[in-house]
């Protein structure tokens, strides 16, 4: 079955300072990748999502993230954190082996911005 | 807002109890998923039906139940409640079996 590791469970940074949250997934295949957000109090939002093609893909609020092949990597990255950025955040995972259409998701990394 | 509902938003009830939860998807969307976030087992895929049909099955509990309905909501029974069935119970549309998948706000269960 298909497997998602997020490495930092907590984060903290100042404001200005740059991000990067770690992701690695098991080997399966073709594989779809997503990083999600969860603001305080909300829903899971999708930051960004990767299929094919270039991979280096922008998504919303100036996050990024790249997808290693080779490494079953997906990091994501933001040059500079604002006090806003304050979530959690989660990697998932679609496809792969035993994988189908669902979400596999990693453990989420909670990340604090201070001002 | 993501478009996506549920019902309701939090929900206490003891052992060995039964409660269903109510998801509308977003209009249009045809696939609806069921996920549970627990701070031991993190957000785990439960169900997903498409068009009324089970379509993919996760790590869901026998004493757990799903359907997807004519008008395209769905619920999620829990019987038999237990301590460790507390959790926030998401649920996600997309417009195909493949498609993005956008989250309803949750349903916060308390077992106790």
């Amino acid at each position: 079955a298909q497997s998602v590791s997020q490495h930092n469970h907590h984060v903290i940074l100042s404001e200005a300072a740059s991000l990067e949250l770690g992701c690695n997934y098991s080997y399966g295949g073709t594989v779809n990748l997503f990083w999600y957000v969860q603001y305080p109090g909300q829903h899971l939002q999708l930051l960004l999502k990767y299929f094919s093609g270039d991979p280096l893909v922008k998504g919303i609020k100036g996050f990024e993230a790249e997808f290693i092949k080779s490494k079953f990597s997906f990091n994501l990255r933001k040059p500079s954190v604002q006090w806003s950025d304050t979530a959690e955040y989660f990697c998932a995972v679609r496809g792969g082996t035993g994988g189908g259409n669902k979400l596999t998701f990693g453990t989420g990394t909670q990340l604090k911005v201070e001002l | 807002d993501s478009g996506v509902t549920q019902t309701p938003k939090h929900l206490i009830t003891a052992t060995g109890q039964r409660v269903t939860l109510r998801c509308s998807p977003r209009s249009g969307d045809l696939s609806v998923y069921w996920y549970q976030q627990s701070l031991d087992q993190g957000l785990q895929f439960l169900i997903q039906y498409y068009n009324g049909e089970e379509r993919a099955k996760g790590n869901i509990l026998e004493r757990f139940s799903a359907q997807q309905f004519p008008d395209l909501h769905s619920e999620l029974n829990l019987s038999s409640l237990e301590l460790g069935d507390s959790a926030l119970y998401f649920c996600a549309s997309s417009v195909s079996t493949v498609g993005e998948q956008f989250f309803g706000p949750g349903t916060r269960l308390t077992v106790l």
